[in-house]
This record gives C-alpha cells, sequence and structure tokens, in this order.
C-alpha cells in the first residue's frame, strides 16, 4: 500500500525559532493534509492543501503542496510553547492507485521547544 | 455543540479476548471512520461506514468489525485479541464525501495482556 515518508522523526528547538518538516511519497496525491495531535487528543486538522503548487498558510503555519504531488511540507514561524506536540501529514491517493479514497498518514514529527 | 466522543477512554483485555469501541459522531456528521494508532506511528485506516454500511477497509483482518446504527454511532469490535492489537483507537465522523474536513475523537486506549 501507499506509505508517506515524514521527516524529521524529531525536532528539539529554541522558542522563536522556525521549523519546517516534511513528507514524500513514491506514488502521486491529490490531496495533501496536516494535522497536530496533542497528548491525550485525537489529530486536529491545520491545514488542507487540493492543488500542485498550491500555498495555504493558517496564521504562523504555511504549507505547500508539492509540483510533482509527490510530496509536501510544513513551516512554522516563530515557534511557541504551544506548538510543542506530533504533527503528522496525510494524504489522499491519486483515483488510479488503489485503495485511493483511503487516507494515509505519516510517522509523525515530534515538536519539542526548550523555552 | 458535542464534538465526537469515544468510549471508553481506557481498556486492558487479555489475549483471546473480545473488545467493543464506541464512538458518537459530531452533530451532523453521517460517516464515521475508524483509525488504529500504534505508539509512535502515524493513525491507519481500518475501515470507514456510511448509511450503517461498510463502504471502505484499509488492509485489517475479518477480527475488526463494525457496525453504524440509525442514529450514526458507530461501534469497532475486534475478536481474538492479540498483542499486537494494543493501539489508540480513533473515530472520525464526517460529511460523506467531506474525509479531508474531519473531526478525530480522543480515541480509546486498548491494551491486550
Amino acid at each position: 500500500g501507499q506509505q508517506l515518508n515524514q521527516s524529521p522523526q524529531s525536532m528539539f528547538i529554541q522558542e522563536g525559532e522556525d521549523v519546517s518538516m516534511n513528507c514524500t511519497s513514491s506514488s502521486i496525491f491529490n490531496t495533501w493534509l496536516w494535522y497536530k495531535q496533542d497528548p491525550g487528543e485525537g489529530p486536529v486538522l491545520l491545514i488542507a492543501l487540493y492543488k500542485a503548487g498550491e500555498l495555504t498558510s493558517n496564521g504562523r503555519l504555511t504549507a505547500q503542496f508539492g509540483i510533482t504531488r509527490k510530496d509536501s511540507f510544513l513551516n512554522i514561524s516563530a515557534s511557541i510553547p504551544s506548538d510543542v506536540g506530533i504533527y503528522f501529514c496525510a494524504g489522499r491517493p491519486h483515483p488510479r492507485v488503489q485503495g485511493a479514497q483511503k487516507l494515509v498518514f505519516g510517522q509523525g514529527t515530534r515538536l519539542t521547544i526548550n523555552p | 455543540d458535542a464534538g465526537v466522543t469515544q468510549s471508553p477512554t481506557h481498556l486492558i483485555k487479555t489475549r483471546g479476548q473480545q473488545v467493543t469501541l464506541r464512538c458518537s459522531p459530531k452533530s451532523g456528521h453521517d460517516t464515521v471512520s475508524w483509525y488504529q494508532q500504534a505508539l509512535g506511528q502515524g493513525p491507519q485506516f481500518i475501515f470507514q461506514y456510511y448509511e450503517e454500511e461498510e463502504r471502505q477497509r484499509g488492509n485489517f483482518p475479518d477480527r475488526f468489525s463494525g457496525h453504524q446504527f440509525p442514529n450514526y454511532s458507530s461501534e469497532l469490535n475486534v475478536n481474538a485479541l492479540l498483542l499486537g492489537d494494543s493501539a489508540l483507537y480513533l473515530c472520525a465522523s464526517s460529511l460523506m464525501g467531506g474525509e479531508e474536513t474531519q473531526y478525530f475523537g480522543p480515541g480509546t486506549r486498548l491494551l491486550v495482556l
């Protein structure tokens, strides 16, 4: 089945720093999503991307749908303590790909911020 | 407006037992999806229910089954539990065709001993 490779697996940064994480796949995706999961909670949708090349912002968060449709990245600017958590990319494969309707998740990036 | 709720929050079972997890979707939503999230991993799609029928299924054995009720709530049943079934089980609700804006519940953490 489809797999998403998300990197880095973990990040340790200082408050105020910018953060960048990405997700890649060997097959093309029609939709890319970025979620954040806090301890004891389910994932919460941050940004949804629907077109190749699309660049979308949500406050200090910016995400892009890669031109090749096989990757996406998420940037967080000027990190603050509440940004701590696990960030997941997720994608919906192209309809020609078997099982395309299922949402596929990356392994997550754990973000830790030192005050 | 209540969000997605799941019960129980935690559960401990032994190998070979059976378990039922429950989910109530967000008000107005008609579609429920179930995911398994192993420790340190992303969620993996189990199946989706709409109009009381299983519409899509991930790569999970038949030991995993589900049900959706007329009020859109849903159950996930797992038979013959294995140690490897220990995970956080997440329910997500949405409107059919709008899975990109699905809302997740807090999950049920299952430990199989």
